[in-house]
């Protein structure tokens, strides 16, 4: 069945640092990829995602590429912010319409 | 407008005892989902409901599960029975058309503790 690994974490950063969070998943077919977060004390929210292989989803200065050569969606933010600080879960999305997330991994940002 | 809205936000209960958990799905939202947060199995899906069509109940984890979803808008889990290792965040999501591609719209969560 579908499934997905991602970095667990805990991930401790300062403010500035260079972010990324490794995501690799297992499905047959082509799935749509997806990365939520969580801030505390709120629910789960999309944060970007990839329909295709090659496609790069972005928001918010988070990028990350779907490479189907590598079944990879690795996570990436070039200078965090401590608002930043939440938890991140990789999904996808094969062929029906259940998503199947990773462990999701916890980031702290320091000032 | 309005988001995904679940009631309650947290809910305390002795074993043994049955529970509902309500949400509310965005209007127009003819997809709705039901995961599971725990920390020892992560986001699990639990039953998915598309329009009219019978629901897949198919990451229910037991008969003591059960979800209805009344006109094509809100539903409502019902948990009988409750064990302690029912103990987890219910979140609730909605989707425009339940297509593959869609991005889900998570409610923020009921939290259950069970005693």
């Amino acid at each position: 069945g579908d499934s997905v690994t991602q970095m667990e974490g805990p991930v401790t950063l300062s403010e500035e640092a260079f972010l990324t969070i490794n995501c690799t998943y297992t499905a047959t077919g082509y799935p749509s990829l997806f990365w939520y977060v969580q801030y505390p004390g709120e629910g789960l929210q999309l944060l970007l995602k990839a329909t295709k292989a090659d496609d790069k989803g972005s928001n918010k200065g988070f990028e990350a590429t779907y490479r189907k050569e590598t079944t990879s969606f690795h996570l990436e933010k070039g200078s965090v912010q401590v608002s930043d600080s939440a938890v991140y879960f990789c999904a996808l999305n094969g062929n029906d319409y259940k998503l199947s997330f990773g462990a999701g991994t916890t980031v702290t940002v320091r000032a | 407008g309005a988001g995904v809205s679940q009631s309650p936000s947290n809910k305390v209960t002795e074993k043994g005892k049955d529970v509902e958990l309500r949400c509310d799905p965005i209007s127009g939202h003819t997809a709705l989902y039901w995961y599971r947060q725990s920390l020892g199995q992560g986001l699990e899906f639990l039953i998915y409901f598309q329009g009219n069509s019978a629901p897949d109940k198919s990451g229910l984890p037991s008969d003591r599960f059960s979800a209805e979803r009344t006109g094509g808008s809100v539903s409502t889990l019902t948990i009988q029975r409750t064990q302690q290792e029912d103990s987890a965040v219910y979140l609730c999501a909605s989707s425009p058309g339940g297509a593959v591609r869609d991005e889900q719209f998570f409610g923020p969560g009921t939290r259950l503790t069970v005693l």
